[in-house]
């Protein structure tokens, strides 16, 4: 197993296209988040799933932001009708369960112009 | 609700200085504590946690005490290595979150020189 994978490294969009971002978490671990962090902050908390279900939802994740986890493997973040406010590195991670440290990938770098 | 706060960097040390990067805390219950470390263009990696008080983290010669009298969970090293720079991110998860999700501070770079 490789760890936490993402796709694509780096994004670059214009201002209202729409986005979608791949994470492959590490199979065995039931748990994936994603994170948010931009320049100079440390990541926030956007949602998470636990296998396919998903648990909870941060107040940062607007009406535009949308992830889904079908058959609880690979999870996908979408962001429709993006703004340049939403320029950041989103990350990724995966856990075995509750309490745990999590695996981190690599993130999505994504820059709105 | 739950915060985490940082020293601010840069940190700038020489080879073989002694590290100290100041963290302190605020959380509902009683928090597991965590510090993670971002090399330059990688993800955050694990580098240590602590569950309950007074139990020490260590990893790599970094260490660091949870200290809930203090509320703080400071990280230190002996001995820094050149390649030790990186960017340094200190989290909880608390009875808030239900212990899953991760509160981070705004990390602190450390810069070490030959």
């Amino acid at each position: 197993d490789t760890g936490v994978s993402q796709d694509p490294r780096h994004k670059i969009t214009k201002r209202g296209q729409n986005v979608t971002f791949r994470c492959d978490p590490i199979s065995e671990h039931n748990r994936l988040y994603w994170y948010r962090q931009t320049l100079g902050q440390g990541p926030e908390f956007l949602t998470y799933f636990q296998n396919e279900a998903q648990l909870e939802k941060s107040r940062l994740l607007s009406d535009r932001f949308s992830a889904e986890r079908p058959k609880g493997s690979f999870s996908t973040l979408e962001i429709q009708r993006t703004e340049q406010g939403d320029s950041a590195m989103y990350l990724c991670a995966s856990s075995p369960g509750q309490g745990n440290g999590y695996t981190f990938g690599s993130g999505t770098r994504l820059t709105v112009v | 609700g739950d915060s985490v706060t940082q020293m601010e960097g840069p940190v700038t040390l020489s080879e073989e200085a002694f590290l100290t990067i100041n963290c302190t805390y605020t959380a509902t219950g009683y928090p597991s504590l965590f510090w993670y470390v971002q090399y330059p263009g990688e993800g955050l990696q694990l580098l240590l946690k602590a569950t309950k008080a007074d139990d020490k983290g260590s990893n790599k010669g970094f260490e660091a005490t949870y200290r809930k009298e203090t509320t703080s969970f400071h990280l230190e090293k002996g001995s820094v290595q050149v390649s030790d720079s990186a960017v340094y991110f200190c989290a909880l998860s608390s009875l808030n979150s239900g212990y899953s999700t991760l509160t981070f501070g705004k990390g602190t770079m450390l810069l070490v020189s030959p």
